[in-house]
C-alpha cells in the first residue's frame, strides 16, 4: 500500500492560518469517515489532533479542525503559534482494515 | 488514565529476530485493538499492524510475512516480532491504542514513548 500523499512541507507566519492537504484513493481516505492526524515535535511521539476526519479530543484547542473532500482530507490550523510548529501525519483506515499513514508536513512558523 | 511502555532490547543483529513487548498500564487490554507503529530515522510512520484483544490480527502487507503480534491479557502485555531483520528495520517502535471500545477505526491513542532499536552486526 502506497502512503497518502502530503505537501513534505508548509509555513505560515503567526496569526495566520494553514491548510494540510492528504489525498489517497477511494479505498481508504475517499471510502471512509476514519481520517486522523497527528502532531509530532522532534523526538517525541505522535499526539493526536483530529480523529474521525473532524472530531477534536479532549485538550485539543478549537484552532486545528480537519474535514474532507472526495478522497482529500485536510487539516487547518488557525491563529498560528510558535508551538504548532511540527511534523504533522494524517492517517486514514482502509478497505483491507489497515491503516495508512501520510508521508508527512513539516510545518514551518516563520 | 491508560499508559504504554515499550520494552525489548535496542539492538538485533541481521537475520535475526526483533521482539518488543508493549504494557499497558492504567486501563485493561480487553475490548480494544492495539497497534504496532514504526518510524525510520529522520522519516515518515509506517503502521505495521494491530492485534484485537480476542488475538485477532491484520497486518501491513508491506511486511511480506514477517512480522506477527500476539497478546497477553494476563498480564496486560502485547507482543511484536519481526523475522529476518535488515537494517531496513532500524526504527523508533510505538505502540498504540486504537479509537473506542470494540472499534477499529484505526485512530491512535495515547502511544507510547517509543523504543530504538537499531539492526546492525
Amino acid at each position: 500500500q502506497s502512503a497518502l500523499t502530503q505537501p513534505a512541507s508548509v509555513s505560515g507566519s503567526p496569526g495566520q492560518s494553514i491548510t494540510i492537504s492528504c489525498t489517497g484513493t477511494s479505498s481508504d481516505v475517499g471510502g471512509y469517515n476514519y481520517v486522523s492526524w497527528y502532531q509530532q515535535h522532534p523526538g517525541k511521539a505522535p499526539k493526536l489532533m483530529i480523529y474521525d476526519v473532524s472530531n477534536r479530543p479532549l485538550g485539543v484547542s478549537n484552532r486545528f479542525s480537519g474535514s474532507k473532500s472526495g478522497s482529500t482530507a485536510s487539516l487547518t490550523i488557525s491563529g498560528l503559534r510558535t508551538e504548532d510548529e511540527a511534523d504533522y501525519y494524517c492517517c486514514s483506515h482502509t478497505s483491507s482494515s489497515t491503516r495508512i499513514f501520510g508521508g508527512g508536513t513539516k510545518l514551518t512558523v516563520l | 488514565q491508560v499508559q504504554l511502555q515499550e520494552s525489548g532490547p535496542g539492538l538485533v543483529k541481521p537475520s535475526e529476530t526483533l521482539s518488543l513487548t508493549c504494557t499497558v498500564s492504567g486501563g485493561s487490554i480487553n475490548t480494544y485493538y492495539w497497534s504496532w507503529i514504526r518510524q525510520p530515522p529522520g522519516k515518515g510512520l509506517e503502521w505495521i499492524g494491530f492485534i484485537y484483544f480476542n488475538g485477532g490480527t491484520n497486518y501491513n502487507p508491506s511486511l511480506k510475512g514477517r512480522v506477527t503480534i500476539s497478546v497477553d491479557t494476563s498480564n496486560n502485555q502485547f507482543t511484536l516480532r519481526v523475522s529476518s531483520v535488515t537494517p531496513a528495520d532500524t526504527a523508533v517502535y510505538y505502540c498504540a491504542r486504537e479509537g473506542r471500545p470494540y472499534d477499529s477505526s484505526g485512530w491512535f491513542d495515547p502511544w507510547g514513548q517509543g523504543a530504538l532499536v537499531t539492526v546492525s552486526s
